[in-house]
């Protein structure tokens, strides 16, 4: 079965500073890999993510993602957070038509 | 154009009792999946179903736990004799097809067992 660790759980920034929060999966042949985020008292929305192609994926809200095979990693950044990105963020990738979630990241932005 | 609904969003039950969660997919999406985030936790695949069909249940606990989506009508987890384990949040999402296509969330419910 696939598996995806995210290497932070909780992750303090002041506004502007940059974000990259790790996520590694776990398995070798073709890969869909996915990031949510949950704002406080929200639902899970879907930032961006990875099938096939081109490996650095942009998303929404100015987040992008870069898909390193050889490292088995798909890390999220962002050049300058803000405020409002206060939230927890989740890596996934598919099996089948299920989910495979990571434990989560908390980012707490201070203004 | 309504996204996931998911009823109640709060549920309070005692040790025994029964838990029924709604979901109602977005429009022209005929499949859903079951989440469950327990505190402190990421969230957990339970169940995938399609219309009158049960495609994955590799994730729900083997006892108490059931899962439909009827042919007309939300689709239903429903949790027999709860425990204070079962306390957590229960995420539905829903999709057009199960390959390349996107899971769209719905709010969840939180589920407290007294």
């Amino acid at each position: 079965a696939q598996s995806v660790s995210q290497h932070n759980h909780h992750v303090i920034l002041s506004e502007a500073a940059s974000l990259e929060l790790g996520c590694n999966y776990s398995y070798g042949g073709t890969v869909n890999l996915f990031w949510y985020v949950q704002y406080p008292g929200q639902h899970l929305q879907l930032l961006l993510k990875y099938f096939s192609g081109d490996p650095l994926v942009k998303g929404i809200k100015g987040f992008e993602a870069e898909f390193i095979k050889s490292k088995f990693s798909f890390n999220l950044r962002k050049p300058s957070v803000q405020w409002s990105d206060t939230a927890e963020y989740f890596c996934a990738t598919r099996e089948g038509g299920k989910l495979i979630f990571g434990q989560g990241t908390e980012l707490s932005v201070k203004p | 154009n309504a996204g996931v609904m998911q009823n109640p969003r709060h549920l309070v039950r005692r040790r025994g009792q029964e838990a029924r969660l709604r979901c109602s997919p977005m429009k022209g999406h005929s499949h859903v999946y079951w989440y469950r985030q327990l505190p402190e936790e990421g969230l957990k695949f339970m169940v995938y179903l399609q219309k009158e069909n049960i495609i994955d249940e590799s994730g729900m606990p083997k006892e108490r736990f059931s899962a439909e989506f009827p042919k007309e009508g939300p689709s239903i987890l429903r949790i027999q004799q709860v425990v204070r384990g079962d306390s957590a949040a229960y995420f539905c999402a829903s999709s057009r097809d199960s390959m390349r296509e996107t899971q769209y969330f719905g709010p969840g419910t939180r589920l407290l067992v007294l």
